[in-house]
């Protein structure tokens, strides 16, 4: 079976640019979370989809982040205008509701650099 | 605030010594309690998990952890480490009801031979 998909694993962009990752979850996982994990710290939960519904946004810096969950299954999420605090690992993770109690498999991350 | 420590930010054992990686949480009640490892260039792996029951819990890799409500305590444990355990180690809270991980600042542990 195959993992969290993650594209692109690494991307680097000059400020205010804009920038988007990918996500494709294990096949039947309803539950779709992005983290950033900036260096040398843990991941911090940005948003939470339960099927294509934003369940937890609270976290989203939402004047430059946004991020969508079409029909359920594969997301997006984009930074645009990018700055140079943005820089971090942004990681991906499904789980099915009601069994994990929080827990989901990660997928590997994008790294992003910001110049 | 649900908060999670992780006093150690780096650790340094010798192959075949065991191993105790410590976790503090700040939570008004039990929360679910997680360990993740982090491998260089890999996504996090799930460890093992507490959620009821039985205070030592048994994981994959031949981890342990052990679950002390007076402390506040989640400590990570394995017996005899192997080269191969070397990665970052991170302990992480779900605050009841709330679908959602809060990590601590991670443990990276290296191993020599």
């Amino acid at each position: 079976e195959a993992g969290v998909v993650q594209s692109p694993r690494y991307k680097i962009i000059e400020k205010k640019q804009p920038v988007a990752f990918w996500c494709n979850p294990i096949s039947g996982h309803n539950t779709l979370y992005w983290y950033r994990q900036n260096l040398g710290q843990g991941p911090e939960l940005l948003i939470r989809y339960e099927n294509e519904e934003a369940v937890d946004d609270s976290q989203l810096p939402k004047d430059r982040f946004s991020a969508e969950r079409l029909k359920g299954v594969d997301s997006t999420l984009k930074i645009q205008p990018a700055e140079l605090g943005d820089s971090a690992v942004y990681l991906c993770a499904s789980s099915l509701e009601g069994t994990s109690g929080g827990a989901g498999f990660f997928g590997p991350g994008t790294r992003l650099t910001v110049l | 605030a649900q908060s999670v420590t992780q006093p150690d930010i780096h650790i340094t054992v010798s192959e075949g010594a065991s191993l105790e990686l410590r976790c503090n949480y700040s939570y008004g009640a039990t929360p679910y309690l997680f360990w993740y490892v982090q491998s260089p260039g890999q996504g996090l792996q799930l460890l093992l998990k507490y959620f009821s029951g039985d205070t030592l819990v048994q994981g994959i890799k031949g981890f342990e952890a052990e679950f002390k409500r007076s402390q506040s305590s989640f400590n990570l444990r394995k017996p005899s480490v192997h080269w191969s355990d070397a990665a970052e180690y991170f302990c992480a809270v779900a605050p009841g009801g709330y679908n959602k991980l809060i990590f601590g600042a991670g443990t990276r542990l290296a191993v020599h031979p």
